[in-house]
């Protein structure tokens, strides 16, 4: 069965300190897998997407299938970088194809 | 831009009292999907419809919640009779792709509290 597991429900560290994020998953497939970002009473946007490994505001993600883990990081925080952040996967297969399986999620901190 | 919208954004209401929650997804999209969000169980998800066909409906409780799509511009959620334990923020999410173009764009969210 799919399973995302975000083990820290909060995080927080200093501005200008490295920050890591952490998400393992279990899937039998060929996992994608996303991390989408939710700023203070907003809607949920997409932060980055592992295939495309690309950075966006600072964050890097890379995917390690041998750990089964996709975790978040950033060399150094900033304030505006305070968010609830959710780790992501998607299935490739059967009637499931198109859903995410979202983690619980993970509130980041960044103190000034 | 177009973007997921969704009515209305705050609900105060008592318990036993219909809730409505009303939903556009993007124009050309054929996957929405209901979430729930609250503090001890973050995202779940609730229901899914792909071609407003409906594939998962099994985080929902089917006593008091149901979950349509009447046409392919409007996804509804009703709560009848709301509780208490209903309280919490409520996202409608829409999308197009599968695997790596699968991203869901989400709704502001509508914001329930049942007294």
């Amino acid at each position: 069965a799919q399973r995302v597991t975000q083990p820290e429900k909060l995080l927080s560290v200093f501005k200008g300190a490295p920050v890591e994020l952490k998400c393992n998953y279990s899937y039998s497939g060929s996992p994608e897998l996303f991390w989408y970002v939710q700023y203070s009473r907003q809607r949920l946007q997409l932060l980055l997407r592992h295939i495309s490994r690309e950075s966006i505001k600072g964050f890097t993600a890379d995917l390690n299938k041998g750990e089964t883990s996709f975790h978040l990081k950033k060399p150094f925080a900033q304030e505006e970088d305070s968010a609830m952040y959710y780790c992501a996967l998607s299935a490739d297969r059967g009637s499931t194809l198109g859903r995410l399986y979202f983690g619980r999620g993970t509130q980041l901190t960044v103190w000034p | 831009d177009a973007r997921v919208t969704q009515t209305p954004r705050d609900k105060v209401t008592e318990m036993g009292q219909e809730v409505t929650m009303r939903c556009q997804p993007i124009l050309g999209h054929n996957t929405v999907f209901w979430y729930r969000q609250t503090m001890m169980q973050g995202l779940e998800l609730l229901a899914y419809f792909r071609n407003r066909a409906p594939l998962d409906d099994s985080g929902m409780p089917k006593d008091r919640f149901s979950a349509e799509m009447p046409d392919a511009t409007l996804a509804t959620l009703k709560i009848q009779p709301s509780e208490p334990r209903d309280s919490a923020v409520y996202f409608c999410a829409s999308g197009t792709g599968t695997g790596t173009n699968n991203e869901q764009f989400f709704g502001p969210g509508t914001r329930l509290t049942v007294l």
